[in-house]
């Protein structure tokens, strides 16, 4: 099966630390998505691309949050500097033109203490 | 901004007896409306999704309800069996906005043998 890999699975890192979490799409999925998931807010979108160019970062806090798509395989979410309201985790999610439904990764939890 | 409201929070169902989750949206331009599972350390998986010109998709033991005039829709899981505790997710998402998903809070569903 197809599956999107997001890497690392954990991270633990101290506050103000630099954090880079990446994630390789489905090949041939076009639209990529970033959601973070926490027990009080849900699932929320972060930010998303497609054919690799931002469409929508509304949901990132823009001064410590950034994404990236530097080739259609693989994609990247860094926060610097982290702090500790960022432990959460978050999925990676690609899907195809006209296709609607996404495929997610396993995740980054990542907690910062 | 509540796009798409989910209930019940939690649900608790006896082996072989029906699940039943609902959502409301209010966005009228919506036109797919997905479902996934989640199971605990996993991403969410798309489940079974319905566009708006059918009144009702049934796969297996899973099928989605659609009330257009309602603006509702519903998850029914027949017989339902422990390997289906897990957490639902509603979703809907339009056309104009490539495909971005606006997600419920989620159901967390119990399922005692």
């Amino acid at each position: 099966d197809a599956r999107v890999t997001q890497t690392p699975r954990h991270k633990v890192t101290e506050m103000g630390q630099e954090v880079t979490m990446r994630c390789q799409p489905i090949l041939g999925h076009n639209t990529v998505f970033w959601y973070r998931q926490t027990m009080m807010q849900g699932l929320e979108l972060l930010a998303y691309f497609r054919n690799r160019a931002p469409l929508d970062d509304s949901g990132m806090p823009k001064d410590r949050f950034s994404a990236e798509m530097p080739d259609a395989t693989l994609a990247t979410l860094k926060i610097q500097p982290s702090e500790p309201r960022d432990s959460a985790v978050y999925f990676c999610a690609s899907a195809d033109t006209g296709s609607y439904g996404y495929t997610f990764g396993s995740g980054t939890r990542l907690t910062v203490v | 901004q509540q796009q798409v409201k989910q209930s019940p929070q939690s649900l608790i169902v006896q082996k072989g007896g029906i699940s039943i989750i609902n959502c409301a949206y209010e966005n009228t331009a919506f036109d797919y409306f997905p479902w996934y599972q989640q199971f605990p350390g996993k991403g969410p998986a798309l489940l079974i999704a319905i566009r708006p010109d059918v009144s009702e998709k049934k796969e297996g033991r899973f099928t989605i309800s659609f009330n257009k005039s309602a603006k509702q829709f519903s998850l029914h899981i027949m017989d339902s069996q422990p390997g289906d505790s897990a957490t639902y997710f509603c979703a809907a998402s339009t056309n104009t906005n490539a495909g971005k998903s606006t997600f419920g809070d989620g159901t967390t569903l119990t399922v005692k043998p």
